[in-house]
């Protein structure tokens, strides 16, 4: 079945280590995102990419980077620079820049740094 | 600012009664608008689109959108709900003001009574 995975569901951390987050796609979509969801808040983007060995800044990129060695591939590392990291941490992929809208999404990660 | 309100934060329906979930949003562009659904423990699943045309939009699942230009409105309507309806739902615009990136409205979590 194509979709996209995250891993791992729940993940644990101490303040000031570096996390990375996974997120896999068998959707052959070209375009990946990352949002970050906190309780009473929508959805907002922290980085996002439309093609391999590109991507940009969302609305909220500070203390975060991201890679794209892979097509189907697109970490999210939390570094210790992100004031607040502890939150639900959704990633989504589309078809291209043209179908942007439509998203799929992965089940997420839920982080909580202490 | 731009913004996305849904200003329920819970709605509570009886099983087979309607539904009307509220969005309003703030945008000086002809917006896109969309209704994304979360179920629990699961990601985000677009249930319907609008980018132009006929006002009233059919979506997945048996839902309904309508958007109304002159209320700045695009509520999500379903006419009988079912228990597996139960779930968080989202609401999105983009706009030429969001440089068409997804704005997210803060959610309504929809919970059925037996």
């Amino acid at each position: 079945d194509g979709g996209i995975t995250q891993s791992p569901k729940y993940l644990f951390r101490k303040e000031g280590q570096n996390v990375t987050l996974s997120c896999e796609q068998n959707l052959n979509h070209d375009a990946m995102y990352w949002y970050r969801q906190d309780p009473g808040q929508g959805l907002r983007l922290i980085y996002y990419s439309q093609i391999v060995n590109d991507f940009q800044k969302g609305d909220i990129a500070e203390g975060y980077s991201v890679s794209r060695e892979k097509k189907e591939s697109f970490p999210l590392t939390v570094t210790s620079a992100q004031k607040n990291p502890t939150a639900f941490y959704l990633c989504a992929s589309s078809i291209g820049e043209g179908a942007r809208y439509e998203q799929y999404f992965g089940p997420g990660t839920r982080l909580t740094v202490t | 600012a731009q913004s996305v309100t849904q200003p329920d934060i819970h709605i509570t329906v009886s099983e087979g009664a309607s539904l009307e979930l509220r969005c309003n949003y703030s945008y000086g562009a002809t917006p896109y608008l969309f209704w994304y659904v979360q179920s629990p423990g699961q990601g985000l699943q677009l249930l319907l689109k609008y980018f132009s045309g006929d006002t009233l939009v059919q979506g997945i699942k048996g839902f309904e959108a309508e958007f109304k230009r002159s209320q700045s409105s695009f509520n999500l309507r379903k006419p009988s709900v079912h228990w597996s309806d139960a779930a968080e739902y989202f609401c999105a615009v983009a706009s030429m003001d969001s440089n068409y990136q997804l704005i997210w409205g803060a959610g309504t979590k929809l919970i059925i009574k037996p």
